[in-house]
């Protein structure tokens, strides 16, 4: 029983363009949620985070939106570049990013194209 | 360079070994995970550490052990009792538990 949901496997983006990569949840007490990015043979690395107190926190080129209501979380990325081609996890916490407590999602590969 | 630094890549065991896999790390963090990844699965906590010489289980600690002697080591065996051990497993490190993980590049471990 997945807890959070990246409901889409794959994600193909032209080189410029706006990637949207979403995330959904089930457990209304998740109160702080997280992004990594993996490219291929590395390990995950560390984006982006937002806290359920806020429904917006941006860093250069990377920008979470959280909407608690409908339960959902997205990643946008403008402008793409070929360098952001990677899978994206998203994550979930109930207690304040206590890392004891992440529930991740399956990944989203996103690929940035030239 | 300030990074963990998991060994070896790949691993290959015969069923009922025991078996170490090492994680390191040079960031002075405190705190340090273990994780499982599996084809069709979220990553999933087997052990963590806030502190040297303490350590509590994860979500999925049956069949691993671990031991955290050094604030920059914190191996993981892997025991004959782990039914299923063949999967990807990724080492991380934080400076408190409530700051963001720094991953390894994993070890992919393959029991024959």
């Amino acid at each position: 029983d997945q807890q959070v949901k990246q409901n889409s496997p794959s994600l193909s983006v032209q080189e410029g363009r706006i990637s949207i990569l979403n995330c959904d949840y089930t457990n209304s007490m998740f109160d702080y949620f997280l992004w990594y990015k993996k490219y291929p043979a590395e390990g995950p690395t560390f984006l982006i985070s937002i806290s359920s107190i806020k429904d917006k926190n941006e860093d250069g080129r990377f920008t979470v939106f959280l909407n608690k209501s409908a339960k959902h979380l997205s990643l946008h990325i403008v402008p793409s570049q070929p360098g952001d081609s990677a899978v994206y996890f998203c994550a979930a916490s109930d207690e304040a990013g206590n890392n004891r407590k992440l529930i991740w999602g399956l990944g989203t590969s996103l690929a940035v194209n030239p | 360079d300030g990074g963990i630094t998991q060994s070896p890549k790949y691993l290959f065991r015969k069923e009922g070994q025991n078996v170490t896999l090492s994680c390191e790390q040079n960031l002075n963090h405190d705190a340090m995970y273990w994780y499982r990844q599996d084809p069709g699965q979220g990553l999933r906590l087997i052990y963590y550490s806030q502190i040297v010489n303490d350590f509590q289980k994860g979500d999925i600690a049956e069949g691993y052990s671990v031991s955290r002697e050094k604030k920059e080591s914190f191996p993981l065996t892997v025991t004959s009792a782990q039914k299923n051990p063949t999967a990807f497993y990724l080492c991380a490190s934080s400076g408190s538990i409530y700051q963001p993980q720094h991953f390894g590049d994993g070890t992919r471990l393959s029991i024959l």
